[in-house]
């Protein structure tokens, strides 16, 4: 079975700061892993995502993140945060899209 | 890029009635839509899949009658929540899938209140 832990479920960060966000995965075999954001009320936007090639993946919005196969990880960063990143972050690993399996979730606050 | 168009963005309703809720892919055709939902503070549960001219999906512990999909055509899928009640309030979401399956496109939501 395929499932996804979100570590952390608050971060705060102050604008600028650089940010990581954790993600490990359980699956049997290389999955699609997905990274999405959330604004209240909205559905959810596509960050990145990673099945193959390069393990270092870069997204919109300035976001980057790396596939570890060894740790079962598909952590997601940024190097400077703005203020308006402040959101729900989801994780989702999965044989495709729609197969997907979504984590709990990271709220990230961004302090001024 | 592709987009999906959800609608209402925001229902409330007395407790009995039945809601429905629109998503559309508005530059791809979708022959599968997917339905979510969303509870305060917790991720997106799948409840079913919507197949174009045929009979949906539901995943296990969702009911089928009191969720009704229709995806009629490639563009379009609903949900109809009949005889709503209070404990179907939640946020719903649905999405649709590219060709392939590598990227799923989300609608902004549907906030249904059942007073």
């Amino acid at each position: 079975a395929q499932s996804v832990t979100q570590p952390d479920i608050h971060i705060t960060v102050s604008e600028g700061a650089s940010l990581e966000l954790r993600c490990n995965y359980s699956y049997g075999a290389t999955p699609y892993l997905f990274w999405y954001v959330q604004s209240p009320g909205q559905g959810l936007q596509l960050l990145l995502k990673y099945f193959s090639g390069d393990t270092l993946v870069q997204g919109i919005k300035g976001f980057e993140a790396e596939f570890k196969r060894s740790q079962s990880s598909f952590n997601l960063r940024k190097p400077s945060v703005h203020w308006s990143d402040a959101a729900e972050y989801f994780c989702a690993v999965g044989a495709r899209a729609s197969k997907s399996t979504f984590g709990d979730g990271t709220t990230l606050t961004v302090k001024p | 890029g592709a987009v999906v168009s959800q609608h209402p963005s925001r229902v409330i309703c007395k407790s009995g009635t039945s809601v429905k809720i629109e998503c559309r892919s508005l530059d791809f055709q979708a022959t599968t839509m997917f339905w979510y939902r969303q509870f305060p503070k917790q991720s997106l549960m799948l409840m079913a899949t919507s197949n174009e001219g045929s009979k949906a999906t539901y995943e296990q512990g969702v009911e089928k009658d009191k969720f009704l999909i229709n995806h009629a055509s490639l563009t379009l899928s609903t949900l109809t929540v009949t005889s709503a009640h209070p404990e179907d309030s939640s946020f719903y979401i649905c999405s649709a899938e590219t060709t392939g399956g590598s990227i799923q496109y989300f609608g902004a939501g549907t906030r249904l209140s059942v007073l």
